[in-house]
């Protein structure tokens, strides 16, 4: 079947990292996103990961490992604007992608 | 300034009514989506169109339509068949190429009384 796994809810301090983690099972896998929403409004993209590895983009980076079906997303230096969900989604092709229920990180002052 | 719009924010019917949700782009992407986010869950795709004039259904289609009659547009009809209305909808399109990047509207909160 397919499934993506991530955790409910996070909470971490503004100037900190953290590290939002996402597992997944299916049968046909092109590539891994992640994406930000916030409260009441539309997800953004964040990236998008096809092989394994990190890949850095300012203050966030992805990472993937398709033989663990695994990745993460790590977002450094929080502010209180990172206050959001952040939504694992993976491109199963096919015009066929599949969203985790997001994981909503709390940031503290 | 390209993107994606989504009328109206706030939708309120009563029981019974159909419902139609409007979603525009002029980004010129060939493919169009309809989601449905309700809470703890993650997006459920209700209906996707690679093309104009073609649709097809996703995981959830059932009391709901659609139609392609212009690259731009893509409304959805909420229909009195759908059993649980409520929830938050949102419209995304995307280049319909070998990455699936979709970019989203900010999506219409439906409310039935």
């Amino acid at each position: 079947g397919q499934n993506i796994d991530q955790p409910t809810e996070m909470t971490a301090t503004e100037g900190a990292i953290v590290q939002i983690n996402c597992t997944y099972q299916t049968s046909g896998f092109n590539g891994l996103f992640w994406y930000q929403q916030h409260a009441g409004e539309a997800p953004t993209f964040l990236s998008y990961n096809v092989l394994d590895g990190l890949e850095e983009k300012g203050r966030f980076s992805s990472f993937l490992s398709r033989s663990k079906g695994y990745s993460y997303l790590l977002l450094k230096e929080l502010q209180m604007k990172d206050s959001a969900s952040y939504l694992c989604a993976m491109y199963t092709g096919g015009f066929k992608t599949i969203f985790g229920a997001g994981t909503r990180l709390f940031v503290k002052a | 300034d390209g993107g994606i719009t989504q009328s109206p924010k706030y939708l309120f019917r009563k029981e019974g009514q159909n419902v139609t949700l409007s979603c525009e782009q002029n980004l010129n992407h060939d493919a169009m989506y309809w989601y449905r986010q309700d809470p703890g869950q993650g997006l459920r795709l209700i209906y996707y169109s690679q093309i104009v004039n073609d649709f097809q259904k996703g995981d959830i289609a059932e009391g709901y339509s659609v139609s392609r009659e212009k690259k731009e547009s893509f409304p959805l009809t909420v229909t009195s068949a759908q059993k649980n209305p409520t929830a938050f909808y949102l419209c995304a399109s995307g280049l319909a190429g070998e990455v699936d990047t979709q970019y989203f509207g900010p999506g219409t909160r439906l409310t039935v009384l």
